[in-house]
């Protein structure tokens, strides 16, 4: 019930290419979904989120569709860019309420490689 | 603003030593989060503290780890009688309130051999 499912594993895209990454989760108390973006040797940095009063969001090349029926959500990116090589995470939060504590439940990861 | 500090970047510690992490939060933040990244995966929550009180513990072992962020200076968070599985990437996160819009340090790379 806690676990967010992440795929696919790993990811290599040509430049301009659109990598998809989607997660899936169960429990229906989450209502807080945020993307990050990792480097190698650096802490996780937040990319994007939503919450499942929208179907889509968008942030310059990166965007989340969500699905909350099929309870599963996607991070798009646009025009991809060698730049943009980095390891992916979704996660997912009860956003409000008294369950929430902050805590992030988070996916196993993707690592994409956008090729020049 | 400095972002969150976390030091030290790596440490190495033989089996059996204990293992002082130290995370100062962004300023004006009160809210500091623990996680641990084991190789290959994503991170998995450890400890939720304010100012002196621990309000989910709920991802610490039962065992041999602990967890402060006292009215001064930075959280620590301690690791005693290290073993060979505790070596991962540790990541502190701080926010001024308590929601998920927090900040990531660079984190603690802690290496046991």
């Amino acid at each position: 019930q806690q676990q967010v499912k992440q795929s696919p594993q790993s990811l290599i895209v040509q430049k301009g290419g659109i990598p998809i990454i989607n997660c899936a989760y169960e429990n229906t108390a989450f209502d807080y979904f945020p993307w990050y973006q990792q480097f190698p040797g650096k802490g996780p940095a937040l990319l994007i989120a939503i919450r499942p009063d929208v179907s889509e969001k968008k942030e310059g090349r990166f965007t989340i569709s969500f699905n909350k029926s099929a309870k599963q959500f996607s991070l798009h990116i646009m025009d991809s860019q060698p730049g943009d090589s980095a390891t992916y995470f979704c996660a997912a939060s009860p956003f409000f309420g008294s369950s929430n504590t902050g805590k992030l439940i988070f996916g196993q990861g993707t690592t994409l490689q956008v090729k020049p | 603003n400095a972002g969150v500090m976390q030091n030290p970047r790596h440490l190495v510690r033989r089996r059996g030593q204990e293992a002082r992490l130290r995370c100062s939060p962004m300023k004006g933040h009160s809210h500091v989060y623990w996680y641990r990244q084991l190789p290959e995966e994503g991170l998995k929550f450890m400890v939720y503290l304010q100012k002196e009180n621990i309000i989910d513990e709920s991802g610490m072992p039962k065992e041999r780890f602990s967890a402060e962020f006292p009215k001064e200076g930075p959280s620590i968070l301690r690791i005693q009688q290290v073993v060979r599985g505790d070596s991962a990437a540790y990541f502190c996160a701080s926010s001024r309130r308590q929601d998920n819009g927090y900040t990531f340090g660079s984190g603690t790379r802690l290496t046991v051999v």
